[in-house]
């Protein structure tokens, strides 16, 4: 959906390194998630957030932090890159709860 | 663990025959279902939802078909065309409060065939 965007599309570091993935969204909705997608896998949610400054874990946090700077962007960051952390990752954004969610295009991140 | 799953990973139909692909959840609380496509190098599409108080939704070549008494959701694809070729995952969660966020299930590929 270009209502979400995502950056960087791909991205290749290495083992120990710091690296922030970015989202913004222009849909105006308040609620933004962070999925990661692996082979086999289906997607998984990491860390969701319901409004600027509100920060929730989802299933697989460990590894991650996030940040809600303003309504419109949601940042994922790992600290320490290691390479079970090679995945797609999605974020995507809803206006209420039990409502569809709507998806990015996606970052395809490998550490070597 | 996963709450929703797929019962195949791949399926493979005639261009122009109807496919269905089928999806069983365990979570007795899940009360609104969505069936997404992901094209390669994209990100999962929306293409239609059910809530659990409904057994039926139709929409423009797409059927959602739910029965909650056996926790099986379908997605059914009329006269399917090549760019129906994907991945669709079926995903649920529940209103209720608490946790927010999609489970999703594994996928299927459905392949188009000429």
């Amino acid at each position: 959906d270009a209502d979400v965007t995502q950056t960087p599309r791909n991205r290749i570091t290495k083992t120990g390194k710091r690296i922030m993935l970015e989202c913004s969204q222009t849909k105006g909705h308040d609620r933004m998630y962070w999925y990661r997608q692996d082979p086999g896998l289906g997607l998984r949610l990491i860390y969701y957030s319901f409004d600027v400054k509100d920060i929730n874990k989802g299933e697989i946090s460990d590894g991650y932090s996030v940040s809600r700077q303003a309504q419109a962007k949601f940042s994922l960051s790992l600290e320490s890159a290691i390479p079970n952390q090679t995945a797609l990752y999605f974020c995507a954004t809803s206006d209420f709860p039990g409502n569809k969610q709507f998806f990015g295009p996606g970052t395809r991140l490998t550490v070597l | 663990g996963e709450s929703v799953g797929l019962h195949l990973p791949t399926l493979s139909v005639q261009e122009g025959d109807n496919s269905i692909i089928n999806c069983a959840y365990s979570n007795s609380a899940s009360d609104y279902f969505i069936w997404y496509k992901q094209e390669s190098g994209k990100g999962p599409q929306f293409i239609i939802d059910i809530r659990s108080n409904m057994d039926k939704r139709q929409g423009q070549r797409v059927t959602v078909l739910l029965n909650k008494t056996v926790k099986h959701l379908s997605l059914q694809i009329a006269a399917t065309q090549p760019g129906d070729s994907a991945v669709y995952f079926c995903a649920e969660t529940h209103s209720g409060g608490g946790a927010d966020g999609l489970t999703f299930g594994k996928g299927t590929h459905l392949i188009i065939q000429p």
